[in-house]
């Protein structure tokens, strides 16, 4: 079946420093891909998405490029702020599919 | 424009009571699903509606866990003789249709603790 594999946190980090968070997939057809976030107290936020190879999806200076050699869509910004702080999920819904499939997560928090 | 909502937004029961979840989705929104997300478990999905009907029920952990949808509109989540690995925030998204194509907007979740 479908699964998503990111990368463990939590991940500390300080103001203007470069974020990567890894992504995996394994899908039996062809999917989309998307990264949600959770900022505290709120819900989750479409952030950025992808549904083709060698796309790249773009958002509040976050990217990720759909890496379909590598079955990978890590997320990357290269400038994080303090409000960055969330909680970063990996998605993907298949070939004519409806539902997501989620990654376990991954805490980032940026200090000052 | 109002988003998903969903009460309570809070839920502290005993073992073995019934609870009921609710969700309001975005006006127009034909589809709607729910997801759970445990410690154990990660965020995973439950069911799908589209419109009233659940074509997809097949995250549904047990036969204790039920949920329909009235009007096209709100639905409401039931989980019969609650059981503590029961205990996880419960969300709910709606979308236009029930297409990847189309973004799914999540409710802010209903957290469950089952004592």
């Amino acid at each position: 079946g479908d699964s998503v594999t990111q990368m463990e946190g939590p991940v500390t980090l300080s103001e203007e420093a470069f974020l990567t968070i890894n992504c995996t997939y394994t899908a039996t057809g062809y999917p989309s891909l998307f990264w949600y976030v959770q900022y505290p107290g709120e819900g989750l936020q479409l952030l950025l998405k992808a549904t083709k190879a060698d796309d790249k999806g773009s958002n509040k200076g976050f990217e990720a490029t759909y890496r379909k050699e590598t079955t990978s869509f890590h997320l990357e910004k290269g400038s994080v702020q303090v409000s960055d702080s969330a909680v970063y999920f990996c998605a993907l819904s298949d070939t004519n599919d409806y539902k997501l499939s989620f990654g376990a997560g991954t805490t980032v928090t940026v200090r000052a | 424009g109002a988003g998903v909502s969903q009460s309570p937004s809070n839920k502290v029961t005993e073992k073995g009571k019934d609870v009921e979840l609710r969700c309001d989705p975005i006006s127009g929104h034909t589809a709607l699903y729910w997801y759970r997300q445990s410690l154990g478990q990660g965020l995973e999905f439950l069911i799908y509606f589209q419109g009233n009907s659940a074509p997809d029920k097949s995250g549904l952990p047990s036969d204790r866990f039920s949920a329909e949808r009235t009007g096209g509109s709100v639905s409401t989540l039931t989980i019969q003789r609650t059981q503590q690995e029961d205990s996880a925030v419960y969300l709910c998204a709606s979308s236009l249709e029930g297409s990847i194509v189309y973004e799914q907007y999540f409710g802010p979740g209903t957290r469950l603790t089952v004592t």
